[in-house]
């Protein structure tokens, strides 16, 4: 199994601050890897798809790079609305696993 | 537009057992994999399994198969996941999901909350 690790676990920022979080998976998965931002209490909900694409309705702050096995997402500037746990998953090969999780709070 | 509908909380007992449904709507249901997505109280997103509507076809993560079950219904754009004894540690909140033609979920169920407890 392909094993995701993020990193930070979690992390502190102001509202306007660009925020970065990391992805790395364990072995080579190309371009196959996608965010997912979960706000309390809600579902999950798909930001960026294979590393770089932005799902529609996604704000335009929000931006995915990396290929292989390193991965960031970037918010350009934060916002009160974007408080939220953000978990990365490879969709490389069986089972899709998901990276443990980044909670992201305003400082 | 696309939608999933999953059925309401469940309280069991340990070895009850137990079917949890997910409902889509808005597009055409045997085009997409439906996934299973467990989440643990207080932890993250656990990537259970998922089955192609068109055949039924199933792939499961090995750390789930044999204790659940995934079954889909073509005529009502129904996915199921089932267990046929529950355990205290299956307490959770399960999702359905859609999987795109990118791999990527791009639809999810409001989620079903599952609570096992003697």
């Amino acid at each position: 199994d392909i094993q995701m690790t993020q990193s930070p676990s979690s992390l502190s920022a102001s509202v306007g601050d660009r925020v970065t979080i990391t992805c790395r998976a364990s072995e080579n998965i190309a371009n196959f890897l996608n965010w997912y931002q979960q706000s309390p209490g809600k579902a999950p909900k798909l930001l960026i798809y294979s590393a770089s694409s932005l799902q529609s309705g996604v704000p335009s702050r929000f931006s995915g790079s990396g290929s292989g096995a390193e991965f960031t997402l970037t918010i350009a500037s934060l916002q009160p609305e974007d408080i939220a746990i953000y978990y990365c998953q490879q969709s490389y090969s069986l089972p899709r696993n998901f990276g443990q999780g980044t909670k992201l709070q305003i400082k | 537009e696309v939608q999933l509908v999953q059925s309401g909380a469940e309280v069991k007992k340990p070895g009850e057992s137990l079917r949890i449904s997910c409902q889509a709507s808005g597009y055409n249901f045997p085009n997409d994999r439906i996934t299973w997505v467990r989440q643990m109280p207080g932890k993250g997103l656990e990537w259970m399994g998922r089955i192609d509507p068109s055949d039924s076809y199933t792939n499961y993560n090995p750390s789930f198969q044999g204790h659940v079950t995934i079954s889909a219904e073509q005529s009502i754009n129904t996915a199921y996941l089932q267990w046929s004894s529950l355990k205290a540690s299956d307490t959770a909140m399960y999702y359905c999901a859609r999987q795109s033609r990118r791999e990527a979920l791009d639809f999810w169920g409001q989620g079903t909350l599952v609570i096992v407890s003697s």
